[in-house]
């Protein structure tokens, strides 16, 4: 079946504007994450979504981020008035469970952002 | 912080060598996860191990875990130029994060 699929795969965006980033994890799959990774650092996690709700969102940066999750599907991942240090790859992974991150996650190729 | 830490930063060998990663976390886990990063595929789920567990293998992958240090090593033998990869573990813990993880070049 089809994995999970993140648009846009690129995007460009001035200083201040706001971007959104879609995530469409794997059908079936209860959990979601959001995570960002710099050019060759490791990931930061931001979020995790068990259903529609988010009982963690203890990685958000700033009050710039937010994040929602709709009909335990979709989720979009939303960051108001960019700035330069938010460009990174955005990347979301979905799971089966994952009440204790225990389950195999597995990855979208990624949202690049880049904050001119 | 991260919770999960790995050594060493970058490691180059030859093709048919055998690699071995090490990773080291803070808080006591009930699972420890190993991943794989390359340009072609994304990042890739290797190997679970959960807390009672000691050693796990998965073709050539083995991977070991000691609670009392905090400690997993992921071993790679008879590399491949296809193993050429960043590797990273992760924890669950309170939160699952990532490593800035094992830059690893198999030389052909």
């Amino acid at each position: 079946g089809a994995g999970v699929s993140q648009s846009p795969s690129n995007k460009v965006t001035e200083k201040g504007k706001d971007v959104e980033l879609r995530c469409d994890p794997i059908s079936g799959h209860t959990a979601l994450y959001w995570y960002r990774q710099s050019l060759g650092q490791g990931l930061e996690f931001l979020i995790y979504f068990q259903g529609n709700s988010a009982p963690d969102k203890s990685g958000l940066p700033s009050d710039r981020f937010s994040a929602e999750r709709t009909g335990g599907s979709v989720s979009t991942l939303t960051i108001q008035r960019t700035q330069q240090e938010d460009s990174a790859v955005y990347l979301c992974a979905s799971s089966l469970g994952g009440t204790s991150f225990s389950y195999e996650q597995y990855f979208g190729p990624g949202t690049r952002l880049t904050v001119t | 912080s991260q919770q999960g830490e790995e050594d060493p930063q970058a490691l180059s060998i030859q093709e048919g060598e055998n690699a071995t990663m090490n990773c080291s976390y803070k808080t006591s886990i009930n699972n420890l996860q190993w991943y794989r990063q390359n340009s072609g595929r994304g990042l890739v789920h290797l190997i679970l191990i959960r807390s009672n567990e000691r050693e796990k293998h998965s073709g050539r992958l083995r991977v070991t875990l000691d609670t009392s240090k905090k400690s997993s090593s992921l071993l790679i033998t008879a590399s491949r130029a296809a193993d050429t990869a960043s590797y990273f573990c992760a924890t669950d813990a309170s939160d699952m994060r990532f490593g800035a993880g094992t830059r690893l070049t198999v030389k052909p």
